[in-house]
């Protein structure tokens, strides 16, 4: 099966611009997640949806950071206007609604991420 | 709220030697599952095992194996017969209940170098 698709791959700005990433999770994962990953840090859970409804965005700085996923398919994470601090990898991931293996356990399939360069 | 530690920013290990990497993990869940996720430079995470918390066997996949001591809050792996391709950075997480859906929390990661 396909992989988790993101784009773009690398993106530099300056401060105070806007930016946008997308992501195409695995067809048929119902949940969708955006993970910000700082240089030497583990990643850290932005938003989550749950087909085209958000699940958990309680550590989305909602001043600048919006994301939405309209369809129930692909999401769009933006920044605007992005802030020295924004620099990351951003990671997209999918998981099915129903549990592989006989764990019941599903787990979360990653995207290469979209590194963000502010200036 | 759930919080995983890893004390080791980094470890090296000679080619074909057993590397062992620690976490530590804080929940008052009873049910919940662990995993150990690699980064390789290219960023993609890559699921390495996972385990879940009311099974007592440990789990193993090929050279990567879990010491599960959920009283300690323990969940470390280990990494035998170490390869060049193993070289990454390596990511504890941690998954509340049996609810799908539900979040990984990370711990801060470390890196492995393996030496030839």
């Amino acid at each position: 099966e396909a992989g988790v698709a993101q784009s773009p791959r690398y993106k530099i700005i300056e401060k105070r611009q806007s930016v946008a990433f997308w992501c195409n999770p695995i067809s048929g994962h119902a949940t969708l997640y955006w993970y910000q990953q700082i240089l030497g840090q583990g990643p850290k859970l932005l938003i989550q949806f749950q087909n085209n409804g958000v699940v958990d965005d309680s550590q989305l700085p909602k001043d600048r950071f919006s994301a939405e996923r309209l369809k129930g398919v692909d999401s769009t994470l933006k920044i605007q206007p992005a802030k020295l601090e924004d620099s990351a990898v951003y990671l997209c991931a999918s998981s099915s609604l129903v549990g592989d293996g006989s764990s019941g356990a599903n787990v979360l399939t990653f995207g290469a991420g979209s590194r963000l360069t502010v200036l | 709220a759930q919080t995983v530690t890893q004390s080791q920013p980094e470890m090296s290990v000679q080619e074909a030697e057993t590397v062992t990497l620690s976490c530590t993990y804080d929940t008052s869940e009873s049910d919940y599952y662990l995993f150990w996720y690699k980064q390789p430079p290219s960023r993609q995470m890559i699921l390495v095992i996972r385990q879940e918390a009311y099974k007592q066997q440990n789990a193993t996949e090929n050279r990567f194996s879990v010491n599960f001591q959920k009283a300690a809050k323990s969940f470390s792996l280990k990494i035998s017969d170490s390869q060049l391709g193993d070289a990454a950075m390596y990511f504890c997480a941690y998954r509340r209940g049996q609810a799908a859906g539900n979040k990984l929390t990370f711990g801060g990661g470390t890196r492995v170098l393996v030496k030839p």
